[in-house]
């Protein structure tokens, strides 16, 4: 049974670019939270996504969007890349929406903005 | 607005002892979980154990447990017999009214072979 899996591990970008990063959620899970967590922090939400709309969203600029497709995989975009979005930006999937649902976390894609 | 504070932002243990994490938190909800998960370096979140507000019970797992002090808001994990792979960042979670989890900072577990 594959757990989450995100793609790329490492990326390193220059300001001003683009990203788009990519994660599969576990096996019977249908729905997908980005979270970005800075050096020596907590993870902060960025957004949820359900049946391929986006559910809820914390206090990220519009740059930060995304997207789930028919399989529940999802992307997350950034545009126009600051130094500060430099961080590591977990994928968590969980079975619906539940209060007491875990949420099962890929590794991470870390990204650096130079 | 739910807040979660972990105030030891470094905790270490001799391998084989106990150790006691902190975490207090804020919630107007009167039912809700409560989660410990830990980052080990290989940077993956994994769950630790989970508490459901509404029942008295502390909940264990293995070597984990938790004291839940629902009262005083209070949420600490207990790690009995410490282990080397015990090692990793402790986030304590809450979720909010929206689902989305409240971190904590992390108290990073630091075991003294």
């Amino acid at each position: 049974d594959a757990g989450v899996t995100q793609s790329p591990t490492h990326l390193i970008k220059t300001r001003g670019q683009q990203v788009t990063l990519r994660c599969s959620p576990k096996s019977g899970h249908d729905t997908v939270s980005w979270y970005q967590q800075a050096l020596g922090q907590g993870p902060q939400f960025i957004f949820q996504y359900y049946e391929e709309e986006e559910r809820q969203r914390g206090n990220f600029p519009d740059r930060f969007s995304g997207h789930q497709f028919p399989n529940y995989s999802s992307e997350l975009n950034v545009n126009a890349l600051l130094l500060g979005d430099s961080a590591l930006y977990l994928c968590a999937s969980s079975h619906t929406s539940f209060q007491g649902s875990p949420l099962h976390f890929g590794n991470g894609t870390r990204l650096t903005v130079t | 607005a739910q807040t979660v504070t972990q105030s030891q932002p470094e905790m270490s243990v001799q391998e084989a002892e106990t150790v006691t994490l902190s975490c207090t938190y804020d919630t107007s909800e009167s039912d809700y979980y409560l989660f410990w998960y830990k980052q080990p370096p290989s940077r993956q979140m994994i769950l630790v154990i989970r508490q459901e507000a509404y029942k008295q019970q502390n909940a264990t797992e293995n070597r984990f447990s938790v004291n839940f002090q629902k009262a005083a808001k209070s949420f600490s994990l207990k790690i009995s017999d410490s282990q080397l792979g015990d090692a990793a960042m402790y986030f304590c979670a809450l979720p909010s009214e929206t689902y989305q989890l409240i971190w904590g900072a992390g108290t990073k577990l630091i075991i003294k072979p």
